[in-house]
């Protein structure tokens, strides 16, 4: 069955303290793995897309890795304005397949 | 605003009533998805639209539900005679040519069933 884990559920932080979350996933046939942020009562913001194991993508204090099987969000130096939920998605050549999120809050 | 627009924001129906939700999706996008998504939960995937025709709608309940994208105005998720399971958030996303492109997002309809 295609499914998506992402973990931790939850992840607090201090301002400045860089971390990982992480995506793991089994899909038959990975075309791409996307990244959302959310934030609440809002809908999903597109982060990145990775299509490759190896494949990196960056902005500003995100930066987004790829392997075969899974994929981390990597946070460097996190702002309080970092706070939010992050989903990943892996699209299949079907549809995408959410993870539950990591819920991130930054303390100042 | 270019973006994906949801309307309305909020819908409170009484059980047995019949919620209407419309999407536009984004400038120069024909393609449309919809979810839901349960507190603390991911998105659940219901339905992909192009213009006029469902192209999967594997995610959505045989009953109750439908969805439709006309050739003129917004994508429209209807679900008949609702029951107090059916409240959620429910997310449009849209992109320009297909399934492998990223989805964008509109900022959801909160249904409320009383």
């Amino acid at each position: 069955e295609d499914q998506v884990t992402q973990s931790p559920e939850a992840l607090r932080l201090q301002e400045g303290e860089s971390s990982s979350l992480n995506c793991s996933y089994t899909v038959s046939g990975l075309r791409g793995l996307f990244w959302y942020r959310q934030d609440p009562g809002k809908g999903p913001e597109f982060l990145f897309t990775l299509y490759s194991a190896g494949e990196e993508k960056e902005k500003e204090r995100l930066k987004a890795t790829l392997t075969k099987k899974e994929s981390f969000l990597h946070i460097t130096a996190p702002k309080p304005e970092d706070s939010a939920t992050y989903l990943c998605a892996a699209d299949n050549f079907n549809k995408f397949y959410f993870g539950s999120g990591t819920k991130l809050n930054v303390k100042p | 605003n270019a973006g994906v627009m949801q309307n309305p924001r909020h819908l409170v129906r009484r059980r047995g009533q019949e919620a209407r939700l419309r999407c536009s999706p984004m400038k120069g996008h024909s393609h449309v998805y919809w979810y839901r998504q349960l507190p603390e939960e991911g998105l659940k995937f219901m339905v992909y639209l192009q213009k006029e025709n469902i192209i999967d709608e594997s995610g959505m309940p045989k009953e109750r539900f439908s969805a439709e994208f006309p050739k003129e105005g917004p994508s429209i998720l209807r679900i008949q005679q609702v029951v107090r399971g059916d409240s959620a958030a429910y997310f449009c996303a849209s992109s320009n040519t297909g399934i492998d492109q990223p989805q964008h997002f509109g900022d959801g309809t909160r249904l409320s069933i009383l």
